[in-house]
């Protein structure tokens, strides 16, 4: 079966840097993203790796490491407006976007 | 970017009656639309899957008959929720791609559904 896997939750101090790992197992893979989803709100799009390695953009970076099956999202300088909760999808061989549960990444002052 | 435009952002309903939601590509042309549903502080579902011009593929327990999908135009995906039930209430959200080989979404603004 398909599965993405990505802790519930976790709390971060503003300022901080905080990492969110996402690991996966498809059939087929043709990309991950990882979108940011404010409660009450559609997800917005935050990165997308197809090849192996780290995708900078702003304080946000995207990792990936295609034959480990793992991904991560790693947040700088924390703002209190950055807690949402943070969706890893993969797109498997269909191109088909397989979704994780998400983490729900809480901030504190 | 690619804007996709859903609406309504918020609906009011009574048990029995059916409402529809609509999902537009405002700049692009969607080869597919997606419709989720999230129910609160859970991750997206997938419902159905739309192509242009064909039906929809429904994910494994979704009601087809409850749960019904239009996808006349490349631009306009419908959903209707048919005999509305307090359960059905949810947080509905469509997607759209613009091709069928480069996977990003692009979502809507989401519908949130009350029935009351």
């Amino acid at each position: 079966g398909q599965n993405i896997d990505q802790p519930t939750e976790m709390t971060a101090t503003e300022g901080a840097i905080v990492q969110i790992n996402c690991t996966y197992q498809t059939s087929g893979f043709n990309g991950l993203f990882w979108y940011q989803q404010h409660a009450g709100e559609a997800p917005t799009f935050l990165s997308y790796n197809v090849l192996d390695g780290l995708e900078e953009k702003g304080r946000f970076s995207s990792f990936l490491s295609r034959s480990k099956g793992y991904s991560y999202l790693l947040l700088k300088e924390l703002q209190m407006k950055d807690s949402a909760s943070y969706l890893c999808a993969v797109a498997d061989s269909n191109y088909q976007l397989i979704w994780g549960a998400g983490t729900k990444l809480i901030i504190k002052p | 970017g690619a804007v996709v435009s859903q609406h309504p952002s918020r609906v009011i309903c009574k048990s029995g009656t059916s409402v529809k939601i609509e999902c537009r590509s405002l700049d692009f042309q969607a080869t597919t639309m997606f419709w989720y549903r999230q129910f609160p502080k859970q991750s997206l579902m997938l419902m159905a899957t739309s192509n242009e011009g064909s039906k929809a593929t429904y994910e494994q327990g979704v009601e087809k008959d409850k749960f019904l999908i239009n996808h006349a135009s490349l631009t306009l995906s419908t959903l209707t929720v048919t005999s509305a039930h307090p359960e059905d209430s949810s947080f509905y959200i469509c997607s759209a791609r613009w091709d069928r080989d480069y996977p990003e979404a692009f979502f809507g603004q989401g519908t949130r559904l009350t029935v009351v």
